[in-house]
C-alpha cells in the first residue's frame, strides 16, 4: 500500500509569514497528487491538485505547491499567510493504475497568529 | 459546494447499542467511502463501493459494515457499539480527479 507522510504535525506562524508544509509519498509509479484543507468546524475541501504537466499548480487562495517526482515530494507553500488560513491541512495520493483509492497523510495544523 | 450529507453530526452512545451513520450524495457519483479520522492521524479507509450492490473493505480493518442499495445512500452500521469504536467518520464521494467530503459524524461510545 501507499503511504504519505506529512513531517510537521503542528506549525504555529505569524500573519504575512511565509508557510511550507511538507508532503512525501512512497509509491514509486504514477500518481495523482492532492492538497486538501479543513478550517475549524467545516468538512475537507480541495485545496490544489497535480495531474500532470507543469510541475508547480495553483490553487484557491494563494497556495501553490510543487511536485518533485526525484523526491517523492509535493509541498504546499504560500509566500504570505493569513489569520484565516488557520486550518488542518492534508496531502493526499492515488496511483494512476487505480483512480478510486486515495491515501492522506496525517495532517498539519496551522495556526496563525493576528 | 459539494452535495454530500452526513447524519447526525455527532452521536453519544452507550455501550452495546446498534448505530447506524447516513450518508447521501446528490451528484450521482458511483464511488464512494468511509474513512475513520481520529487526532493527529491518517485518514483511514474502512469502507468503499464502487457502485450500487458493490461494497469493498479497505485497509483499515473495521467492525462495521456498509450497504449501497442506492447510487446516492451509503449508511455505515455498527452493530454493537464499544468504545473503541469512538472517533470521527467521514464520508466521501469521488470522481478520478477528486474526492468531495461530507461533515463528518463524530461519535462517542460510552
Amino acid at each position: 500500500a501507499q503511504s504519505v507522510s506529512q513531517h510537521n504535525h503542528h506549525v504555529i506562524l505569524s500573519e504575512a509569514a511565509s508557510l511550507e508544509l511538507g508532503c512525501n509519498y512512497s509509491y514509486g509509479g504514477t500518481v495523482n497528487l492532492f492538497w486538501y484543507v479543513q478550517y475549524p468546524g467545516q468538512h475537507l475541501q480541495l485545496l490544489l491538485k497535480y495531474f500532470s504537466g507543469d510541475p508547480l499548480v495553483k490553487g484557491i487562495k494563494g497556495f501553490e505547491a510543487e511536485f518533485i517526482k526525484s523526491k517523492f515530494s509535493f509541498n504546499l507553500r504560500k509566500p504570505s499567510v493569513q489569520w484565516s488560513d488557520t486550518a488542518e491541512y492534508f496531502c493526499a495520493v492515488n496511483a494512476r493504475y487505480n483512480f478510486n483509492k486515495f491515501y492522506f497523510g496525517s495532517g498539519t495544523k496551522l495556526n496563525v497568529k493576528p | 459546494e459539494a452535495d454530500i450529507y452526513q447524519t447526525p453530526r455527532y452521536l453519544v452512545i452507550g455501550t452495546g447499542k446498534k448505530i447506524t451513520l447516513e450518508c447521501s450524495q446528490t451528484m450521482g457519483h458511483d464511488k464512494m467511502y468511509w474513512y475513520q479520522q481520529d487526532p493527529g492521524m491518517e485518514l483511514h479507509l474502512i469502507h468503499y463501493s464502487y457502485g450500487v450492490n458493490s461494497t469493498e473493505k479497505g485497509d483499515l480493518s473495521s467492525e462495521s459494515t456498509v450497504s449501497r442499495i442506492r447510487t446516492e445512500h451509503f449508511p455505515l452500521t455498527l452493530e454493537s457499539a464499544r468504545p473503541s469504536h469512538t472517533s470521527q467518520y467521514l464520508c466521501a464521494s469521488s470522481v478520478p480527479s477528486e474526492q468531495y467530503f461530507g461533515p463528518g459524524t463524530r461519535l462517542t461510545v460510552t
